[in-house]
């Protein structure tokens, strides 16, 4: 069984500055896919970022990049120049690639607040 | 090309009642999920759809949950009967078999009396 932990409950930083989110992962699948996805006030659920498990590079997408560390079964999310608007929930989630489902496992999720 | 979309966006049920909550997934899209959130339980998988076959179907939720999938471009998510503790908001959302990311639609509040 796959878990997904993401220990800050909620950061809370001053727009234009730089914010990392952390989440750390189990999975006995050898290679798997790690998402992010954004959750507005609106409730609405937005896919931001993915990172395959097999590839060195750190996934990079607009301002989110990812902080990936296999060793540690790390994924963190930096979200640079920070704008209001990026104020929401954050989950990390994953899935293995060798498995006839595509059903994901997600983290808890942590707030995020941007100030003025 | 237009994302899930899920109606009603709000339903208010008596306890007893049964409600019906429908989605249609991005077309194209084979891979179907309803999931419900609470602040306390998070994000829970109810149901898993691949090409209309049922792939996963939530333990916990099997006696009074049932979601079908009509047809490829249709789902619907009936509670029966439901109850105060269903009070949540449901998620459907797809995703292309081997695309792996998950396209939810906007979801549906419903709180039962």
């Amino acid at each position: 069984a796959q878990k997904v932990t993401q220990t800050q409950t909620s950061i809370s930083v001053v727009e234009k500055t730089t914010v990392t989110m952390d989440c750390v992962y189990e999975t006995r699948d050898s290679s798997y896919f790690l998402f992010w996805y954004k959750q507005t006030a609106s409730g609405e659920i937005v896919f931001l970022i993915r990172q395959d498990s097999y590839k060195k590079e750190n996934a990079t997408v607009g301002h989110y990049s990812l902080n990936f560390q296999k060793p540690k079964s790390s994924i963190g999310l930096i979200i640079t120049a920070t704008q209001i608007e990026d104020s929401a929930v954050y989950f990390c989630a994953m899935r293995g690639i060798n498995t006839n489902t595509g059903k994901l496992t997600f983290g808890d999720g942590t707030v995020l607040t941007v100030k003025p | 090309d237009a994302g899930v979309t899920q109606t009603p966006r709000h339903e208010v049920a008596e306890k007893g009642q049964t409600i019906i909550l429908k989605c249609e997934p991005v077309s194209g899209h084979n891979d179907l999920f309803w999931y419900r959130q609470t602040k306390i339980q998070g994000l829970e998988l109810l149901s898993y759809f691949r090409s209309k076959s049922l792939m996963e179907d939530g333990g916990a939720f099997k006696d009074r949950f049932k979601a079908e999938m009509l047809n490829s471009s249709f789902s619907t998510l009936k509670i029966q009967p439901t109850e105060p503790k269903d009070s949540a908001v449901y998620l459907c959302a797809s995703s292309l078999e081997g695309s792996y990311e998950q396209y939810f639609g906007p979801g549906t509040r419903l709180t039962v009396l």
